[in-house]
């Protein structure tokens, strides 16, 4: 069984490039969920993909969007990057009906560097 | 809202000294509470959890009691080790609700 991989671990952007940022599920799970962790912050929810579909968002603007594939990986874009959008980028993929529970499971993330 | 307030850090302890680390959340709802864990470099994972007032979620010796009376969640450990070191967050999560909300974290250190 593996765990929910992330990639890139590292990256470094310009302000006002396009970013894409890349998870791989656990074998298993179909509902992926990203958060974004900022520096001496908790994870702050992004939005939830279910069955290739946006299946919630919390409070971010329309530049960040997502994807969910057939094989249930998940892709983050955020386009015109903001300095603020400097952060750790975490993947978590479940079992829809599963949330942060035993079965919710965390990536390492993606440390995204505007600058 | 929803909201999830957690003692500042960083908490640094010497092994084997008792640790709490208090966390209080907004009592809107009937919320779950969970303790999460993050080790330097990995993503977060689940420490315990409780579902409903008066429920004790418990993992690896760590403890935390749903007090609905204080709106508090506060997480403790008779002995902690070198070893737990890492930071903690607390987080809420609404009945009905997937978005959870997350403490900022509280950065424990213990020295040998």
């Amino acid at each position: 069984e593996t765990g929910v991989t992330q990639s890139p671990t590292h990256l470094i952007k310009t302000r006002g490039q396009q970013v894409t940022l890349r998870c791989s599920s656990q074998s298993g799970h179909n509902t992926v969920s990203w958060y974004q962790q900022a520096l001496g912050q908790g994870p702050q929810f992004i939005f939830q993909y279910y069955r290739e579909e946006e299946n919630g968002r919390g409070n971010f603007p329309p530049r960040f969007s997502g994807l969910q594939f057939p094989n249930y990986s998940s892709e983050l874009n955020v386009n015109a990057l903001e300095l603020d959008d400097s952060a750790l980028y975490l993947c978590a993929s479940s079992l829809v009906g599963d949330p942060i529970g035993e079965g919710y499971t965390f990536g390492s993330g993606t440390r995204l560097t505007v600058v | 809202g929803n909201s999830v307030t957690q003692m500042e850090g960083p908490v640094t302890l010497s092994e084997e000294a008792f640790l709490t680390i208090n966390c209080t959340y907004t009592a809107t709802g009937y919320p779950s509470l969970f303790w999460y864990v993050q080790y330097p470099g990995e993503g977060l994972q689940l420490l315990l959890k409780a579902t409903k007032a008066d429920d004790k979620g418990s993992n690896k010796g760590f403890e935390a009691t749903y007090r609905k009376e204080t709106t508090s969640f506060h997480l403790e450990k008779g002995s902690v080790q070198v070893s737990d070191s890492a930071v903690y967050f607390c987080a809420r999560l609404s009945g009905g609700s997937y978005i959870p909300t997350f403490g900022r974290g509280t950065s424990l250190i213990v020295h040998p």
